[in-house]
């Protein structure tokens, strides 16, 4: 089946620096999805993009769809402590409903 | 707008026994509806998912099953559990199959 690689597994920074984070497939997908995830919580979306290329923005946070559609990143800039979390990538293929996770970078942001 | 919930937040139970969690969707109609299982190692992993009442298609071979009794309930079930069912539960939800899906806040299952 398909699998995301999300990298880095964890990042531990200092607040008010910038994070970036990225997904890749070997799988070309349609749309791109950026959730975040707080300790005992379901995952809220962040951002969604739907066409190689695009870049959106969602105040501090950017992400893009990458031109070849097998790979998407996230920044996100000044980090402040409320950052702190799980941040997941999303894929969804030419198989509707089967959104593909990857699985995850912990964020910890030092105030 | 649309609200999702899901209870319990936490269940504790011993193996053997049944399982029945549930899950609503408020604000919409005819909402594609999806149960997620989340491990320890933090991969969410699709369960089952429903585009209409009494449509249930499985993803993976489980001791669990899911029903759609209402077109905005989906209930995810076991006879009896077993150690290995032990996770954190995520309903989930979309207005079409290619529409990011809204989570619940989850229910953390121990099975003892």
């Amino acid at each position: 089946g398909q699998q995301l690689n999300q990298s880095p597994q964890s990042m531990f920074i200092q607040e008010g620096e910038d994070v970036s984070m990225n997904c890749t497939s070997s799988s070309i997908f349609n749309t791109w999805l950026w959730y975040k995830q707080e300790p005992g919580e379901g995952p809220v979306l962040l951002i969604a993009l739907y066409k190689a290329g695009e870049l959106t923005s969602n105040g501090r946070l950017t992400a893009q769809f990458g031109i070849t559609r097998k790979d998407s990143f996230l920044n996100i800039s000044a980090s402040i402590p409320s950052d702190v979390g799980i941040y997941f990538c999303a894929g969804l293929g030419g198989s509707n409903y089967k959104l593909t996770f990857g699985k995850g970078t912990l964020l910890t942001v030092n105030p | 707008s649309q609200t999702i919930h899901q209870w319990p937040a936490t269940l504790v139970q011993p193996v053997g026994s049944p399982l029945s969690l549930e899950c609503t969707v408020e604000g919409t109609s005819n909402p594609n509806l999806y149960w997620y299982r989340q491990a320890a190692g933090r991969g969410l992993q699709l369960l089952f998912y429903s585009v209409g009442i009494g449509q249930i298609s499985s993803e993976v071979p489980q001791n669990l099953s899911a029903s759609r009794p209402q077109d905005r309930q989906f209930i995810l079930s076991s006879k009896k559990l077993l150690l290995s069912d032990s996770g954190f539960y995520l309903c989930a939800w979309s207005l079409s199959p290619t529409g990011p899906p809204g989570f619940g806040s989850g229910t953390r299952l121990t099975v003892v």
